[in-house]
């Protein structure tokens, strides 16, 4: 069976920092990846995918994503993080029609 | 128009009693899921369908029943609400690419449910 693992619970990141966050995955075939973004209060919304091809993924809100193979690793990126982006991020591996695994969650929090 | 949409959008209710929460998306997709978000925002599927047939059921305890009238609806009925049931659940739509069998998924507003 698939899954996803998220390291970092929580990340704190001064406004204009970079910021990267982790995501490791386990899955025995070609894995589909998605990182998926939940502001406060609201439902999740993609932000970037990856299926094949180009290993680096670019998402919305400037924000980009590069699949590791040989790490098992689909880390999500942004040079410079805005007020705005503080949120619960997830990473989600997908295994067939109607079967995704979701990672825990990481927590960003951007200081002023 | 809201793509993916659920009500209600709070629901607080008492131990012991029975809830519906109706979900409804109008992307045309094929697939419909139910999560389950809890106090520390882990995100857990409960339950795919496919074309209004089921496809994932997790370890969710059989008072939660998932009803599918039609490609469009994905209902969630809770019999008998327990403390623990309160939560989050949101509702998601995909539609397989075609050729691909992955998809991005659409997720609605939420239902925050607390049972007292």
């Amino acid at each position: 069976a698939q899954s996803v693992t998220q390291p970092d619970i929580h990340i704190t990141v001064s406004e204009g920092a970079s910021l990267e966050l982790r995501c490791n995955y386990s899955y025995g075939a070609t894995p589909y990846l998605f990182w998926y973004v939940q502001s406060p209060g609201q439902g999740l919304q993609l932000l970037l995918k990856y299926f094949s091809g180009d290993t680096l993924v670019q998402g919305i809100k400037g924000f980009e994503a590069e699949f590791k193979r040989s790490q098992s690793s689909f880390n999500l990126r942004k040079p410079s993080v805005h007020w705005s982006d503080a949120a619960e991020y997830f990473c989600a591996v997908g295994a067939g029609v109607g079967k995704s695994t979701f990672g825990d969650g990481t927590t960003l929090t951007v200081k002023p | 128009d809201t793509a993916v949409s659920q009500t209600p959008k709070y629901l607080v209710t008492q131990m012991g009693n029975d809830k519906s929460i109706k979900c409804e998306q109008n992307l045309g997709h094929d697939t419909m899921y139910w999560y389950k978000q809890d106090s520390k925002k882990f995100l857990k599927i409960m339950f795919s369908y496919n074309n209004k047939e089921l496809i994932i059921n997790e370890t969710v305890p059989n008072r939660f029943s998932p009803k599918s009238p039609d490609k469009a609806h994905l209902n969630l009925h809770i019999n008998s609400l327990e403390l623990g049931d309160s939560a989050v659940y949101f509702c998601a739509s995909s539609q397989v690419p075609s050729g691909g069998p992955q998809e991005t998924q659409y997720f609605g507003p939420g239902t925050r449910l607390l049972v007292l």
